[in-house]
């Protein structure tokens, strides 16, 4: 059973869309959830810290539900520099456990 | 610039031989990963380390070392032992905290030839 799931798309969006991601994750006692964004080639980056109580972050919204363990990013008014993949990260204990990341493509 | 530094960029083996892969962070961390990450694949644990001088093996260790002398350096040695080295190698390091983010170096990836 794998720590994190998530859906690998890949997502192809029109410029402009919105678009979800959604990542579970196995284990209740996770303390702390990320998002981070992963160009080709590059080093994954953090986007945004996940809070129970939903963040924003212009045109990002992040929120987490612990009773049904998982975790969703909003992307709106998509933008052809949001192509990338989107790693769902979790931390439990000091221990980080990725998704394998959903990739999306936005399309002109 | 606080950062994490990883060297070099791309490197090329042959097999047979065994390779060191250079992690330094200036970022005052404790902990610091390596991973390892192959195409549609996530990122796999290789080693860990909370402290100098102790490390951890993470979910794949068989065929990697490592060292933790100093407080910012973290090297892994890609052994003869590793069946399937070529890959994207990343290095990450984080304080020892339950809400901290990783910080991850640009990279080495290696290539078997």
């Amino acid at each position: 059973r794998k720590e994190v799931e998530q859906d690998p798309g890949p997502f192809n969006v029109p410029e402009g869309a919105t678009v979800a991601f959604n990542c579970t994750y196995s284990n209740s006692a996770s303390q702390s959830f990320f998002w981070y964004r992963q160009d080709c080639r590059k080093e994954p980056k953090l986007l945004m810290s996940v809070y129970s109580s939903g963040n924003e972050d212009g045109r990002f919204t992040a929120q987490l539900n612990r009773a049904s363990q998982y975790i969703s990013l909003l992307i709106r008014d998509s933008k052809l520099s949001d192509s990338a993949t989107y790693l769902c990260v979790v931390n439990e204990g000091n221990q980080f456990y990725f998704g394998t990341g959903t990739s999306l493509t936005v399309i002109p | 610039d606080g950062g994490i530094t990883q060297s070099p960029k791309y490197l090329f083996r042959k097999e047979g031989q065994n390779v060191t892969l250079s992690c330094e962070q200036n970022l005052n961390h404790d902990a610091m990963y390596w991973y390892r990450q192959d195409p549609g694949q996530g990122l796999r644990l290789i080693y860990y380390s909370q402290i100098v001088n102790d490390f951890q093996k993470g979910d794949i260790a068989e065929g990697y070392s490592v060292s933790r002398e100093k407080k910012e350096s973290f090297p892994l040695t890609v052994t003869s032992a590793q069946k399937n080295p070529t890959a994207f190698y990343l290095c990450a390091s984080s304080m020892w905290s339950i809400n901290t983010e990783a910080f991850f170096g640009q990279g080495t990836r290696l290539t078997v030839v």
